[in-house]
């Protein structure tokens, strides 16, 4: 059964840099019909789209947050990791994993991990 | 790129059936999509895909009163016999090559 597991640190101070990392269990992430992404959503607020990257590494950003996002994969480790730089209070959110079947749906997410940008 | 337009709230009485709407943007009328719910505290979950045509294919665990259907550039949800489980954020999603976009979600009280 695929799960995917987010990780890393729920608090970041503004300016600095947020890192995350999904683990996916369950099936390959070198897979050639699925995509990986990552989606937010702040507190109250709806879904936001961040990015993916397929297990080629070819990665694809929300125009909104691309000079501040780098998405990369390990297929080593069967992770793939998000880094989002100089952050703000706006980047506080929950933080999801997902794979994106070969139809464009989402089809399984992470339980997802708050980050809270704060000093 | 597509926008999805989502009322922000539904409510229906236990038992009843509520329908959701959720409208595609000028121009990408054709496009599949797919419902999402996310409950109090939870991740979202997929719940089905759904064509132009109307066709729909729910994902495993779906229950039964779930359904989809489809108008011009309207999707609908439609949730029969609603349950108080049933309350929860409601999304609607869709596509393009390399990005999902999201509709700003509808929120279904159950009474």
């Amino acid at each position: 059964q695929l799960q995917l597991q987010e990780s890393g640190p729920g608090l970041v101070k503004p300016s600095e840099t947020l890192s995350l990392t999904c683990t996916v269990s369950g099936d390959s992430i070198s897979s050639s019909t699925y995509y990986w992404g990552w989606i937010r959503q702040a507190p109250g607020k709806g879904l936001e789209w961040i990015g993916g990257i397929y297990y080629s590494g070819s990665a694809y950003y929300n125009p909104s947050l691309k000079s501040r996002v780098t998405i990369s994969v390990d297929t080593s480790r069967n992770q793939f990791s998000l880094r989002l730089t100089s952050v703000t209070a706006a980047d506080t959110a929950v933080y999801y994993c997902a794979r994106r079947g070969q139809i464009g749906f989402l089809d399984s997410w992470g339980q997802g991990t708050l980050v809270i940008v704060s000093s | 790129q597509p926008v999805l337009t989502q009322s922000s709230s539904a409510s229906a009485s236990l038992g009843s059936s509520v329908t959701l709407t959720c409208t595609l943007s000028s121009g990408h009328s054709t496009y599949i999509i797919a419902w999402l719910q996310q409950q109090p505290g939870e991740a979202p979950r997929h719940l089905m895909k759904l064509e132009g045509r109307g066709s729909y294919t729910k994902g495993s665990g779906t229950p039964d009163r779930f359904s989809g259907s489809s108008s011009g550039a309207d999707r609908y949800l439609t949730i029969s016999n609603l349950q108080s489980e049933d309350e929860a954020d409601y999304y609607c999603e869709t596509w393009d090559s390399y990005t999902q976009v999201f509709g700003t979600g509808t929120r279904v009280t159950v009474l």
